[in-house]
């Protein structure tokens, strides 16, 4: 399978533990987007990168959350100190450079108690 | 500010008929619009997508009709099925120069 994966596909954890979530974009695509989504709503924009260069970070995107692209393949997205509100499914996008077609993986269901 | 505004929020159509959800935007910036498929558990998946240099595009049963002047976009499904039951999100970009922002989606349930 060539597309976007993301793992794991579901995360329990309790409030105030930190969790990490991985995201593999298709592999010649040079950017990688990270979303939110809570139940009814639409997508929200969290940060995105371009190779390993992080570009814009959304309002949205508290000092609890932080994301890597190291070597412009994978990405992580950690959250400190979970908070009952971050429960939400954390999607990932990634497209190439200069296209706006984004190609979302499954995402990540996290259920904070 | 919700940049992008998407109605219905929900829809009932019988098998065979045609599916109508409805999107606003109000950045003027915008020239990309696509329209995802999102079921249950699962990410969005791109179903089609328009640049306002058209007025309409056409893939299968699924139509995009365009309204620059209006700023409004829509999505058409055409003899829609029980599989097409799930929540259709709109969408728009400034030519992926900004993230996408999203509708709030529309969950539709096509009844045989």
């Amino acid at each position: 399978d060539t597309g976007v994966s993301q793992d794991p596909r579901h995360k329990i954890t309790k409030r105030g533990q930190n969790v990490t979530f991985r995201c593999d974009p298709i592999s010649e695509h040079n950017r990688l987007y990270w979303y939110r989504q809570t139940l009814g709503q639409g997508p929200e924009f969290l940060t995105y990168f371009q190779n390993e260069a992080q570009l814009e970070k959304s309002r949205l995107l508290s000092d609890r959350f932080s994301a890597e692209r190291p070597k412009g393949s994978f990405s992580t997205l950690e959250i400190q100190r979970t908070e009952q509100g971050d429960s939400a499914m954390y999607l990932c996008a990634s497209s190439l450079a200069g296209s706006p077609t984004q190609y979302f993986g499954p995402g990540t269901r996290l259920t904070v108690l | 500010q919700q940049q992008v505004k998407q109605s219905p929020q929900s829809l009932i159509v019988q098998k065979g008929g045609i599916s109508i959800i409805n999107c606003a935007y109000e950045n003027t910036a915008f020239d990309y619009f696509p329209w995802y498929q999102q079921f249950p558990g699962k990410g969005p998946a791109l179903l089609i997508a328009i640049r306002p240099d058209v007025s309409e595009k056409k893939e299968g049963r699924f139509t995009i009709s365009f309204n620059k002047s209006a700023k409004q976009f829509s999505l058409h499904i055409m003899d829609s099925q029980p599989g097409d039951s799930a929540t259709y999100f709109c969408a728009a970009s400034d030519s992926g120069n900004t993230p996408l922002v999203f509708g709030k989606g529309t969950r539709l349930s096509v009844i045989a």
